[in-house]
């Protein structure tokens, strides 16, 4: 069965600081894919980023980015001079292919961590 | 256009009430999903819609009864609810299945009064 853990529950910082998110997942599926959302106390999920089994580049997107390591089933997401804008409840997802490779309908979200960045 | 949009943004219902959640993208996606998320917790999937058809029920009470009438629309019937189904109701796209991510509404958020 799949799963996925985010340890930190809640993580406080000060404005500028650096702040990585851990997530590690299991799953006993070559193909699956990753995710990180950002969920803001206004309640929308949003999409972040999407990551295969296959791909273990690192990604960075402006402030964001991210490091994928399968020999430790991490997917951890870093945010570079935090600001205050930053703060939300960030979730890790997994999804495993379907049979066949095909797609799967099913999503396994982490509990999430609560990001708050002071001023 | 990456935008899953969601109608009413909040609702407070009697027990007795019978309403409808409003869900509609408009990106091609064959998959639409209904979630139910309660206070710090991580959203639970309820109802999988793929090419119109329904392809998973969480084992969701029949109090909570889903519709798809086209590609693009996804509605969510609620009637004679329960004060603990109170929560945050997400709709979500994908392209089939979460290979290239699902986008998420900003959510219904329900209260049963």
């Amino acid at each position: 069965a799949q799963k996925v853990t985010q340890a930190q529950t809640e993580i406080s910082v000060v404005e500028k600081e650096d702040v990585t998110l851990d997530c590690v997942y299991e799953t006993r599926d070559t193909t699956y894919y990753l995710f990180w959302y950002k969920q803001p106390p206004s309640g929308e999920l949003v999409f972040l980023i999407r990551r295969n089994s296959f791909d273990e580049q690192n990604e960075i997107s402006g402030r964001y980015s991210w490091n994928f390591q399968k020999s430790t089933s991490s997917f951890n997401f870093t945010i570079t001079a935090s600001q205050v804008v930053d703060s939300a409840v960030y979730f890790c997802a997994l999804s495993e292919a379907g049979p066949r490779g095909g797609s799967n309908y099913k999503l396994t979200f982490g509990k999430g961590t609560l990001l708050t960045v002071n001023p | 256009d990456t935008e899953v949009t969601q109608t009413p943004k909040h609702l407070v219902m009697g027990m007795t009430n019978k309403k409808s959640l409003k869900c509609e993208q408009h990106m091609g996606h064959r998959a639409m999903y209904w979630y139910k998320q309660k206070a710090k917790k991580p959203p639970e999937l309820m109802f999988v819609y793929s090419y119109e058809k329904l392809s998973i029920n969480e084992s969701v009470p029949s109090r909570f009864s889903p519709e798809c009438p086209n590609s693009s629309l996804l509605n969510l019937h609620l009637h004679a609810l329960q004060p603990e189904d109170s929560a945050l109701y997400l709709c979500a796209s994908s392209y089939a299945g979460h290979r290239r991510g699902a986008f998420f509404g900003q959510g219904t958020r329900l209260t049963v009064v």
